[in-house]
C-alpha cells in the first residue's frame, strides 16, 4: 500500500479486557516495529520483526503484551487484561530492512484508552 | 546502550527567522541518526538522516541537520522558518548492529507570524 496502515485508530477498553491492534506495513517491507508513545513522551520501542521472525521483544513491558506477524506481512499487537497504565498511542513502523541507516515509516497509530 | 536527549521541550521562533532544534546522543559504536516530525493526529514523518559522509545532511521541507561527532550532537536547522513548520520534532538514534531506534522526548516548535 501507499503507507503503513493501523486499525483501529481509537480503542476504548475496560480494565481487564483484551485488545488486538492491527498493522498493515508497506508492501515489500521486511522489517516491522511496534512502539508505545505515552502522552508527552517520545516513542518507546516494544518489538521488532524481520519477516515473520520476532527478533527482538526486549521492549515489551510485561507478559500481557504479545505480538505476531505470522505471514511476514500484517502484524497484530495483543494486550491481555488491559490496565490503565497501558493507555497510550501504539505506533507501527516498517522499513525495507531493519538495521543500519534505513529509516522507518510510521502509521498514524492506535490510541488506546483503558477505563 | 543508546539514548537521545532533546534538551528543549519548547522552541519558539518568528516566521522568517532561522530555527535550531537540539539533539545529543549516546551510543556505543557508530550512530545512525534520524529526525522525524509529528503533526497533530498524524504519525511520525521522516525528515532526514545521517549515515556517514558529509556532516551536513539535507532533508525534506528545507530542513538540514549537522552531525558533530566530538559533541555527539545532531541539531536540526532551517534557515527561514514557516508557520507551517510548527509541530513536534523527534530525534532518534540507532546504534550499528541494533534493530531498534531510540527516540528523544520531543521538542515542540512554534513558529509565530
Amino acid at each position: 500500500g501507499a503507507g503503513v496502515s493501523q486499525s483501529p485508530r481509537y480503542k476504548v477498553a475496560k480494565r481487564g479486557q483484551d485488545v488486538a491492534l492491527r498493522c498493515d506495513p508497506i508492501s515489500g517491507h521486511v522489517s516491522l516495529f511496534w512502539y508505545q508513545q505515552a502522552l508527552g513522551q517520545g516513542p518507546e520501542f516494544l518489538t521488532y520483526f524481520q519477516n515473520e521472525a520476532q527478533l527482538d521483544k526486549s521492549g515489551l513491558p510485561s507478559d500481557r503484551f504479545f505480538a505476531e506477524r505470522p505471514e511476514g506481512s500484517v502484524s497484530t499487537l495483543k494486550i491481555q487484561r488491559t490496565q490503565q497504565e497501558d493507555s497510550a498511542v501504539y505506533l507501527c513502523a516498517s522499513s525495507y530492512r531493519g538495521q543500519g541507516g534505513t529509516e522507518a515509516f510510521f502509521g498514524q497509530g492506535t490510541r488506546l484508552t483503558v477505563v | 546502550a543508546q539514548s537521545v536527549a532533546q534538551p528543549e521541550d519548547q522552541v519558539n521562533v518568528a516566521e522568517g527567522n532561522p530555527l535550531t532544534v537540539k539533539c545529543t546522543y549516546s551510543v556505543s559504536g557508530n550512530p545512525y541518526l534520524f529526525w522525524y516530525v509529528q503533526y497533530p493526529n498524524r504519525g511520525l514523518q521522516f525528515l532526514l538522516k545521517y549515515i556517514t559522509g558529509d556532516n551536513l545532511v539535507k532533508g525534506s521541507y528545507g530542513f538540514e541537520a549537522e552531525f558533530n561527532k566530538s559533541q555527539t550532537s545532531f541539531h536540526l536547522k532551517k534557515p527561514s522558518a514557516l508557520v507551517s513548520d510548527s509541530a513536534l520534532y523527534f530525534c532518534a538514534v540507532r546504534a550499528e548492529g541494533f534493530n531498534d531506534m531510540r527516540f528523544g522526548a520531543g521538542t515542540r516548535l512554534t513558529v509565530k507570524p
